[in-house]
């Protein structure tokens, strides 16, 4: 059993649905991440919370609104996405704070496709 | 600028051939970590090893090797005697301290497939 859960797995929407990703962690980490992993592309590092705060919003459109309320979830807020967002979104979590060499646990992601 | 290059996108060897996967980084910092992560195809990333700038001594851990070379900037992985549970994506990644807030800088990944 992994440390990072992520749901779900899946996840078909449509471009007007309003949908949200959810993350756990259950190591006890401080940080936790959004990354997306498109075909053919590096993982794009999205969101960056380091105790529950906010520390790095990589250039993301708002369309995607992540949101920590405590250090162990992480959830993304998906509204009026478009076909290109469709995606594997990874989400990660480490004990060092971010620019460290913090070693990045993940989660399996969610496979996502906008219609 | 910081970057990450992983040249080869997919590789094929056939079970127990040695095989290395190459990664080339870019960074002006003196101060800086490198990272092997493995992707298996349930889609999670695992973390396979993590180095220092100040640390080049090579690393090995069974059947996986990392040759860590300042002088070319490189940070190469070897698996000797492949196995077809070795098929997964390899990412290569940096990593750098002074740079407040920064996370990893993944690159492109290369794909690995072992036959039997």
């Amino acid at each position: 059993e992994t440390g990072v859960t992520q749901t779900p797995r899946h996840l078909v929407m449509g471009m007007t649905n309003k949908k949200s990703l959810k993350c756990e962690q259950h190591l006890g980490h401080n940080a936790m991440y959004w990354y997306k992993q498109s075909a053919k592309k590096p993982l794009e590092l999205m969101f960056v919370y380091n105790f529950k705060e906010q520390t790095e919003n990589n250039s993301v459109p708002s369309r995607f609104s992540p949101e920590c309320p405590n250090s162990s979830h992480l959830f993304l807020h998906l509204h009026t996405l478009q076909p290109e967002d469709s995606a594997l979104y990874l989400c990660a979590s480490s004990q060092d704070r971010p620019g460290t060499g913090e070693k990045l646990f993940f989660g399996s992601g969610t496979q996502l496709s906008v219609l | 600028a910081q970057k990450v290059t992983q040249a080869q996108t997919e590789i094929s060897v056939v079970e127990k051939e040695d095989v290395t996967l190459d990664c080339v980084y870019e960074t002006r910092d003196t101060t800086y970590y490198l990272f092997w992560y493995k992707q298996p195809p349930s889609g999670e990333l695992v973390f396979l090893i993590r180095r220092n700038s100040f640390d080049e001594q090579n690393e090995i851990s069974g059947r996986y090797s990392w040759n860590f070379q300042k002088s070319t900037s490189s940070f190469n992985f070897t698996i000797t005697a492949s196995q077809v549970v070795d098929s997964a994506v390899y990412f290569c990644a940096l990593s750098h301290p002074n740079q407040a807030g920064t996370a990893l800088i993944f690159g492109k990944g290369t794909t690995l497939s072992v036959s039997s």
